[in-house]
C-alpha cells in the first residue's frame, strides 16, 4: 500500500523563523508531488507542484525539495509570518496505468507566533 | 478565473436519507475528482473522471455512494441511505489532462 507520511503533525514556531516541513512516501514510482495549504473549515489550496524530473519549486518565500531515490520531499517557509499558519498537506500522484488520483499525508499543522 | 466551485456548503441530514453533492470544476479542465476528508482519516480518493473515459470508481466506500459527470463538466455525487460515517467534509477537484489539481472549498455533510 502506498503511503504518505508528514513529520511533525503540529509545529509552533516564533514569527521570523525560517522552517522545514517534512514529507516521505513509499514508493519511489513517482509521476509529480503537490503541496497544499488547508485554513480551518475551507478547501485546499496549491502551493507548490513538482513533477518527478525536476528536484525543486520555488514560489515567493517557499521552497519545496523532493529526492525520489529517498522518497522524500521538504517545504521550506523563509521569514514565517502569523498568516502562515495553516496545515500543509503533501500529496503524491503515482506513476503507472490508471494513477491519477493524489495519495496524501496527514498534514503538519504549523502556528507562527507573533 | 472562476475556481472550482461546490453546493451546498453545508448539509446536514438524517441517517437513512439521501442526499447530492454538487461539483462545477474550471472551465477546459478535463479531469474532475471526488475526496472525502474525514476526522482523523485524513483525505481519502472517491471516484476520478477523465473526459468521456469511464470513472476509476476504485473509492468508493460502498454501492451506496456513486457519482455522475454530466456534459464533460458538472458532476454530482450521490450517496444513498447515510449514515453516521458517511459524515465527513467532501472535496472536488479538476485538473486538465490530470496535471496540477484544484480544489473547491468542500461540503461539509453531518449525518444525524
Amino acid at each position: 500500500k502506498q503511503e504518505v507520511t508528514q513529520i511533525p503533525a503540529a509545529l509552533s514556531v516564533p514569527e521570523g523563523e525560517n522552517l522545514v516541513l517534512n514529507c516521505s512516501f513509499t514508493d519511489s514510482a513517482i509521476y509529480n508531488l503537490q503541496w497544499f495549504r488547508q485554513d480551518p473549515g475551507k478547501g485546499l489550496t496549491s502551493l507548490l507542484l513538482i513533477q518527478s524530473s525536476q528536484r525543486e519549486q520555488t514560489s515567493g518565500r517557499l521552497n519545496a525539495s523532493l529526492d525520489k531515490s529517498s522518497g522524500r520531499s521538504t517545504l521550506y517557509i523563509a521569514a514565517s509570518q502569523p498568516g502562515d499558519s495553516a496545515t500543509y498537506l503533501c500529496a503524491v500522484r503515482y506513476s503507472g496505468a490508471g494513477s491519477y488520483q493524489l495519495t496524501f499525508g496527514k498534514g503538519t499543522k504549523l502556528s507562527v507566533i507573533p | 478565473g472562476a475556481g472550482v466551485s461546490q453546493s451546498p456548503s453545508n448539509k446536514v441530514t438524517e441517517k437513512g436519507k439521501d442526499v447530492e453533492l454538487r461539483c462545477d470544476p474550471i472551465s477546459g479542465h478535463t479531469a474532475l475528482y471526488w475526496y472525502r476528508q474525514s476526522l482523523g482519516q485524513g483525505l481519502e480518493f472517491l471516484i476520478y473522471f477523465q473526459g468521456n473515459s469511464a470513472p476509476d470508481k476504485s473509492g468508493l466506500p460502498s454501492d451506496r455512494f456513486s457519482a455522475e459527470r454530466t456534459g464533460g463538466s458538472v458532476s454530482t455525487l450521490t450517496i444513498q441511505r447515510t449514515q453516521q460515517e458517511d459524515s465527513a467534509v467532501y472535496l472536488c477537484a479538476s485538473s486538465f489532462n490530470g496535471y496540477e489539481q484544484y480544489f473547491g472549498p468542500g461540503t461539509r455533510l453531518t449525518v444525524t
